[in-house]
């Protein structure tokens, strides 16, 4: 099973500013398998990056996504008030497909 | 537009079977090709997958739940569901039904979320 550290646990941040939010596998994988979530409060999940760069159908291009092998990174290059969430990465090419444990990014 | 929406009792006691079921409208199961999702969330922490069903009924499952899982799918209904037996306190999450992006690369990349549901597991 591949476990994904994400880092950091919390970031605080001002809208305006740049966020970079880390995701770590335990060993290297293959970059067409991992996609990033956000998750708001009393909200189900929902897809932001899927193969590690794609953005998800309506995701607004803030939203970026890069990496490989065992260093990966959502990026959201201008924070907006909406944006503050959990951030959540998942690895779907081995069984079972992992999540990590999530980026709670607050306004400072 | 697709949507999901689970339904299921909302407490459920130590040692007895959690019973949830998704229903999906917008879209057909039987009409797609996709590995249909239950994945949970228990409060405060982070995402767990259960399991997936093919509308054929072919099910995978998170080995760490299969002794306790069963997936079925009712294609008439529209729906499939979710049985986990010998539940306790530790199974005590928010249960979500997705559908995956596509039927290939994607097929556990979950781009259509129900709301979810708590099942509390509590005497």
């Amino acid at each position: 099973e591949i476990v994904l550290t994400q880092s950091p646990g919390t970031l605080s941040l001002s809208p305006g500013e740049r966020a970079t939010l880390s995701c770590r596998p335990s060993q290297s994988v293959s970059s067409s398998y991992l996609a990033w979530y956000q998750q708001k409060p009393g909200q189900a999940p929902r897809l932001l990056i899927y193969g590690a760069s794609s953005r998800a159908t309506g995701i607004p291009d803030r939203f970026s996504g890069s990496g490989s092998g065992t260093d990966f990174t959502l990026t959201i290059s201008r924070l907006e008030s909406e944006d503050f969430a959990v951030f959540y990465c998942q690895y779907s090419g081995s069984s079972p497909p992992t999540f990590g444990r999530g980026t709670k990014l607050e306004i400072k | 537009q697709l949507q999901l929406q689970e339904s299921g009792p909302g407490l459920v006691k130590p040692s007895e079977t959690l019973s949830l079921t998704c229903t999906v409208s917008g879209g057909s199961i039987s009409g797609s090709s996709y590995y249909w999702g239950w994945i949970r969330q228990p409060p405060g922490k982070g995402l767990e997958w259960i399991g997936s069903i093919y509308y054929s009924g072919s099910t995978y499952y998170n080995p760490s739940l299969k002794s306790r899982v069963t997936m079925s799918v009712d294609t008439s209904k529209n729906h499939f569901s979710l049985k986990l037996t010998s539940v306790t306190a530790a199974d005590t999450a928010v249960y979500y039904c997705a559908r995956p992006r596509n039927n290939q690369q994607q097929w556990l990349v979950f781009d259509y979320w129900g709301q979810g549901t708590l099942v509390t597991v509590s005497s």
